[in-house]
């Protein structure tokens, strides 16, 4: 069985300043994908960023990038020049070829202040 | 076009009713899914279809009865529903490859109310 933790029900970041969410996951699969969603206010789950356990270099989508840390079993976040349009709650989750299941974490709502 | 739509967006029904939900996406996706989510709390799997086949029940109550009439479309019908399956019911596709299935997308959701 698959768990993703994140740790971090809340965080808050300054407006143009970066900040880091964490996830940490646990799964016996040598094959699986990471992924983090962004769900806003208007509740549509939006896709981030995703990582191919397979691949050592870490996953960047203009201003989101991950630190991926397969060892370890670690999937933080890094926001950069954090914007009031990424207030929203933000969900790690693991997919792995069985059944194709998505797990998810229990989410860390961002606020972003001015 | 990276777009899952679904209707309606807000449901209100009794108890004693019948409604259905619809999902519909274009991006030639072979794999849906249903989930429920609470507020605050993730999504919660109900349903996959992989191939127009249903693959996955997690153990949902006969009064949710999921259906994929084709590739496209996915509907869930609902009837006799209690107060706490008031929830955001969410759809999703992906593409699979293989067993596996990579990144999920997701529709806007519908808000059922059930009094």
């Amino acid at each position: 069985a698959q768990t993703v933790t994140q740790s971090q029900p809340e965080m808050s970041v300054q407006e143009a300043e970066t900040v880091t969410l964490s996830c940490t996951y646990d799964t016996s699969e040598s094959d699986y994908y990471l992924f983090w969603y962004k769900q806003p206010p208007s509740r549509q789950m939006i896709l981030v960023i995703r990582q191919e356990a397979y691949k050592q270099q870490n996953a960047t989508e203009n201003r989101f990038s991950v630190n991926f840390q397969k060892a370890a079993k670690s999937f933080s976040l890094k926001i950069s020049d954090s914007q009031l349009g990424d207030a929203a709650m933000y969900f790690c989750a693991s997919n792995t070829g069985t059944a194709s299941k998505l797990t998810f974490g229990t989410g860390t709502r961002l606020q972003v202040t001015l | 076009d990276t777009e899952v739509t679904q209707t309606p967006k807000h449901l209100v029904m009794g108890m004693t009713n019948k409604k259905s939900l619809k999902c519909e996406q274009h991006m030639g996706h072979r794999a849906m899914y249903w989930y429920k989510q609470k507020a605050k709390k993730p999504p919660e799997l109900m349903f996959v279809y992989s191939y127009e086949k249903l693959s996955i029940n997690e153990s949902v109550p006969s009064r949710f009865s999921p259906e994929c009439p084709n590739s496209s479309l996915l509907n869930l019908h609902l009837h006799a529903l209690q107060p706490e399956d008031s929830a955001l019911y969410l759809c999703a596709s992906s593409q699979p490859q293989g067993t596996f299935s990579y990144e999920q997308y997701f529709g806007p959701g519908t808000r059922l109310t059930v009094t």
